[in-house]
């Protein structure tokens, strides 16, 4: 199976700091890779997925990139709100394995 | 609005069995795959299952194949799991999750989740 390995495992930065989450693949999975976003005590919410598109709603300062194994989740400009955790999923094929998650913190 | 309601969760002792519910509205539910994705307290998201819109394609996690089935009715715009000889290390929110139009593909639309505790 193709692992998922995400990092940072957690983060603190400042508002308005440019952040980069990373997600890397055990194996190729071209832009098969979506990106989701936690807040404390809700539900997961898809930000990114094909590796970059962003979904309807969200914002612009997220931003996703990579292809093959390597891929990134940036935040142009760090808003409060944005204290979340962040998974990475691979969806190429059985099983859509999730990363561990990156918690983020605002400093 | 779309919508993924949750229900079937609860306390349940180890090796007993237990089927979660989900209710989808606002979208053709037949048009789509359907999944369910597991967090245990504290912890990060686990993929536990899959079946596509005609339930001919179905996958499980390893830590669940043999005791859990998915299986969904176009009918009613329902999706469910049954949990069989559960284990302690099945305790976890259980969400419902729809997916983009590929089998596998990002997910899109979550439920609130159901919560699952086996215990003695």
């Amino acid at each position: 199976d193709i692992q998922m390995t995400q990092s940072p495992s957690s983060l603190s930065a400042s508002v308005g700091d440019r952040v980069t989450i990373t997600c890397r693949a055990s194996q190729g999975i071209m832009n098969y890779l979506a990106w989701y976003q936690q807040k404390p005590g809700k539900v997961p919410k898809l930000l990114i997925y094909g590796a970059t598109t962003l979904q309807s709603g969200v914002p612009s300062r997220f931003s996703g990139g990579g292809s093959g194994t390597d891929f990134t989740l940036t935040i142009s400009s760090l808003q409060p709100e944005d204290v979340a955790t962040y998974y990475c999923q691979k969806y190429i094929s059985a099983p859509p394995t999730f990363g561990q998650g990156t918690k983020l913190e605002i400093k | 609005e779309v919508q993924l309601v949750e229900s079937g969760g609860g306390l349940v002792q180890p090796g007993r069995s237990l089927r979660l519910s989900c209710a989808a509205s606002g979208f053709t539910f037949d048009d789509y795959a359907m999944h369910w994705v597991r967090q245990p307290p504290g912890e990060g998201l686990e993929w536990v299952s899959t079946i596509s819109w005609n339930s001919a394609t179905i996958a499980y996690a390893d830590s669940v194949r043999g005791r859990f089935t998915i299986s969904r009715d176009n009918a009613k715009n329902s999706l469910y799991l049954q949990m069989n000889n559960l284990r302690a290390e099945d305790t976890a929110l259980y969400y419902c999750a729809k997916g983009r139009p590929l089998l596998y593909d990002a997910l899109d639309v979550w439920g609130h989740g159901t919560a699952v505790t086996v215990s003695s």
